[in-house]
């Protein structure tokens, strides 16, 4: 059976600091791989995913995530975070067939100025 | 193109009572999942819909809860005999396509509160 694990519950940062949110999966068969974040009482918004091709992956607001399979992470990063990031981030994976979502726990990410 | 519409937002029931949750996806999505957070925790997955058809329901409890999608109007998510464990958010997402290269849209969720 699939298995997202976030290593971290929460996650504290000053402003302009960089951050990683680590993401394990457990998966016997070619998987598909999907961070989100969700804003308080939001749903959740899509902020970047690995479906094939090149392992890094980047979003608009200068997140990116690199697919490593030998050591199957999906770990979030970003060189530099702003107040607005502080937000709850969720790791996805879904393998094949349909587009059933298996998610980690989350991690809070709390920007302090 | 209005995303995707979740009512109530906020639902309060007592328990014995029934919850019934409503969910409308995009426009021209025809596929629709129903997902449970518990507070502090992750989304788990409940049940995959199409048009009229249940996909998988292999994350709904056996008894109590049940869904559907009917050819016209939106999802429902019906929730019988509501107990305090069933306070939770619950999130619809839908998608255009089955496959996993298709992007699943999330609304923002349905709050229920059981007293």
């Amino acid at each position: 059976a699939q298995s997202v694990t976030q290593l971290d519950s929460q996650v504290p940062v000053f402003e302009e600091a960089p951050v990683e949110l680590r993401c394990n999966y457990s998966s016997s068969v070619s998987v598909y791989l999907f961070w989100y974040v969700q804003y308080p009482n939001q749903g959740l918004q899509l902020l970047l995913k690995y479906l094939s091709g090149s392992t890094l992956v980047e979003s608009i607001n200068g997140f990116e995530a690199e697919f490593n399979k030998s050591q199957t992470s999906f770990h979030l990063r970003k060189p530099s975070v702003h107040i607005s990031d502080t937000a709850e981030y969720f790791c996805a994976v879904s393998s094949g067939g349909y587009n059933k979502l298996i998610f980690g726990a989350g991690t809070r990410l709390a920007v302090h100025p | 193109n209005a995303g995707v519409m979740q009512n109530p937002r906020h639902l309060v029931r007592r328990r014995g009572q029934e919850a019934r949750l409503r969910c409308s996806p995009m426009k021209g999505h025809s596929h629709v999942y129903w997902y449970r957070q518990l507070p502090e925790e992750g989304l788990k997955f409940m049940v995959y819909l199409q048009k009229e058809n249940i996909i998988d329901e292999s994350g709904m409890p056996k008894e109590r809860f049940s869904a559907e999608f009917p050819k016209e109007g939106p999802s429902i998510l019906r929730i019988q005999q509501v107990v305090r464990g069933d306070s939770a958010a619950y999130f619809c997402a839908s998608s255009p396509g089955e496959s996993s290269y298709n992007e699943q849209f999330f609304g923002p969720g349905t709050r229920l509160t059981v007293l």
